[in-house]
C-alpha cells in the first residue's frame, strides 16, 4: 500500500544505543506517521509530519525524534534507547483527506 | 485530547452469524472514523471508514454506523467468514489525521 517501505523489519539492540527507524515512501504523499503498538494499548502516534521539515508529535514523543529532510523519507531516531520502547513501530502515509495506509512495521527489541 | 473506547476486546461468533463491534469518542471535534483489520504479523489495513456528515456507510459484509449525539460509531460484520478472524481497530480524527485508535477487538470466527 502507498509504496511504503520501513526498514529495517527486525532489529534487537542494547540498552543505551541509538537506534534509527527508515520509512520510505513513493507515492509523493505529503503527511507521514510513526506509531507504536503494543499489546492492550492499540496504535499509539509518536510523531507525524505535514511536509519537509515539518514535524510535530504525538500522544507519546518522549524519548523519540524525527526528521523528514525528503518528501519520501521519515526517520525516528530514539537517541538512547530503554527496554520500555521494545515494540512494533508503523509507519503511514496519506494525502490530504484521504485515509492513512500501514508499512508492514518495524520489530525493535531492547536488551 | 481524543480518547477511543472499543468493546469488546475479545469476541467470538459462529461462522455464519454476525459481529459487532462498538467504540465510543470524547472529542465532539472528531470527523473522520476509519476501521481497520490486523491478521497476525501483518499491518493494519483498512477495511472501511466514514465522515461525520453521514450516518451509515457499507461495502458488502462490512457497514459502519455513526451516532454523532451519542458521540459513538459500531462496525458490523455479517455472514462472518473464517478469514474474518484478525484483530479490528477503530481510531477517530479530524480530517484523517493524528489518528487515536482503540485498543482493538480480537474477533475469532468459529467454523
Amino acid at each position: 500500500d502507498a509504496g511504503i517501505t520501513q526498514s529495517p523489519r527486525h532489529k534487537v539492540t542494547e540498552t543505551g544505543t541509538p537506534v534509527t527507524l527508515r520509512c520510505h515512501q513513493t507515492e509523493n504523499h505529503r503527511y507521514m506517521y510513526w506509531y507504536r503498538q503494543d499489546p492492550g494499548h492499540g496504535l499509539r502516534l509518536i510523531h507525524y509530519s505535514y511536509g519537509v521539515k515539518d514535524t510535530d508529535k504525538g500522544e507519546v514523543s518522549d524519548g523519540y525524534s524525527v526528521s523528514r529532510s525528503k518528501t519520501e523519507d521519515f526517520l525516528l531516531t530514539l537517541e538512547s534507547a530503554t527496554s520500555s520502547q521494545t515494540s512494533v513501530y508503523f509507519c503511514a502515509t496519506n494525502r490530504e483527506g484521504q485515509p492513512q495506509h500501514f508499512g508492514d512495521g518495524t520489530r525493535l527489541s531492547i536488551l | 485530547g481524543e480518547n477511543v473506547e472499543q468493546h469488546p476486546s475479545t469476541l467470538s461468533v459462529q461462522e455464519g452469524d454476525s459481529a459487532v463491534i462498538k467504540c465510543t469518542y470524547s472529542d465532539s471535534a472528531s470527523n473522520y472514523f476509519p476501521w481497520y483489520k490486523q491478521e497476525l504479523g501483518k499491518r493494519p489495513q483498512l477495511i472501511i471508514d466514514i465522515r461525520s456528515n453521514v450516518g451509515e456507510k457499507k461495502d458488502q459484509r462490512i457497514a459502519v454506523t455513526l451516532n454523532k449525539t451519542a458521540k459513538h460509531f459500531s462496525l458490523h460484520i455479517t455472514e462472518t467468514q473464517p478469514e474474518d478472524s484478525a484483530v479490528y481497530f477503530c481510531a477517530a480524527s479530524t480530517y484523517g489525521n493524528k489518528l487515536v485508535f482503540g485498543a482493538g477487538t480480537i474477533l475469532r470466527v468459529k467454523s
